[in-house]
């Protein structure tokens, strides 16, 4: 049963600190989205790949976050320094740009900003 | 510009009622794509359904059911006889013809099943 992977589940951390979200694709999954979740908002898209390369990141705070993928096997999703305001919980999801193209979530990291 | 609603914030039943979650589109895309998810208390997101705008049939999956209307620009979701595992939040989304792009989702709708 192939799923999404995110480490870590749950971040507790401070105001100033550096953040590192981690997700495995689905293998064989080129397409990769990082999507953002509060109260407020909803879900919404922060930034999204394309055979590793980014194609859309315009919905993340330039200054503070940044997505990678140094391989097919992983994203990264960074924020130095975090905010308060960034207490959110962070999804990543994965898919196939041929056939369904369904986008498949992962659990999701908490995170939680003091 | 694409847009997702869902106008129902919360919605609450009696175990084995029957109940629908409204959604309505907006795009000015002529192929496009329609999705359900479904996030249980856990905090996962998870697939329902997808729909493409040019499959208008209403699709049945046990207990589950979905109307495509293409002309009123809505993709209704329902649970027949409802229980208490389908408390959830339920979320609509839209994707437009480009492969491999971002959904867009509605805010949600909060489905409360007692016993």
């Amino acid at each position: 049963d192939a799923r999404v992977t995110q480490t870590p589940r749950h971040k507790v951390t401070e105001m100033g600190q550096e953040v590192t979200m981690r997700c495995q694709p689905i293998l064989g999954h080129n397409t990769v989205f990082w999507y953002r979740q509060t109260m407020m908002q909803g879900l919404e898209l922060l930034a999204y790949f394309r055979n590793r390369a980014p194609l859309d990141d315009s919905g993340m705070p330039k200054d503070r976050f940044s997505a990678e993928m140094p391989d097919a096997t992983l994203a990264t999703l960074k924020i130095q320094p975090s905010e308060p305001r960034d207490s959110a919980v962070y999804f990543c999801a994965s898919g196939l740009v041929l056939g369904t193209d369904t986008q498949y979530f992962g659990p999701g990291t908490r995170l939680t900003v003091l | 510009a694409q847009k997702v609603t869902q106008a129902q914030t919360e919605i609450s039943v009696v175990e084995k009622e029957d109940v629908t979650l409204d959604c309505v589109y907006e795009t000015r895309d002529t192929t496009y794509y329609l999705f359900w998810y479904k996030q249980p208390p856990s905090g996962e997101l998870v697939f329902l359904i997808r729909r493409n705008s040019f499959d208008e049939q209403n699709e049945i999956s046990g207990r589950y059911s979905w109307n495509f209307q293409k002309s009123t620009s809505s993709f209704n979701f329902t649970i027949t006889a409802s229980q208490v595992v389908d408390s959830a939040v339920y979320f609509c989304a839209l994707r437009d013809d480009q492969a491999g792009t971002a959904l867009i989702f509605g805010k949600g709708t909060t489905l409360s099943v007692s016993s």
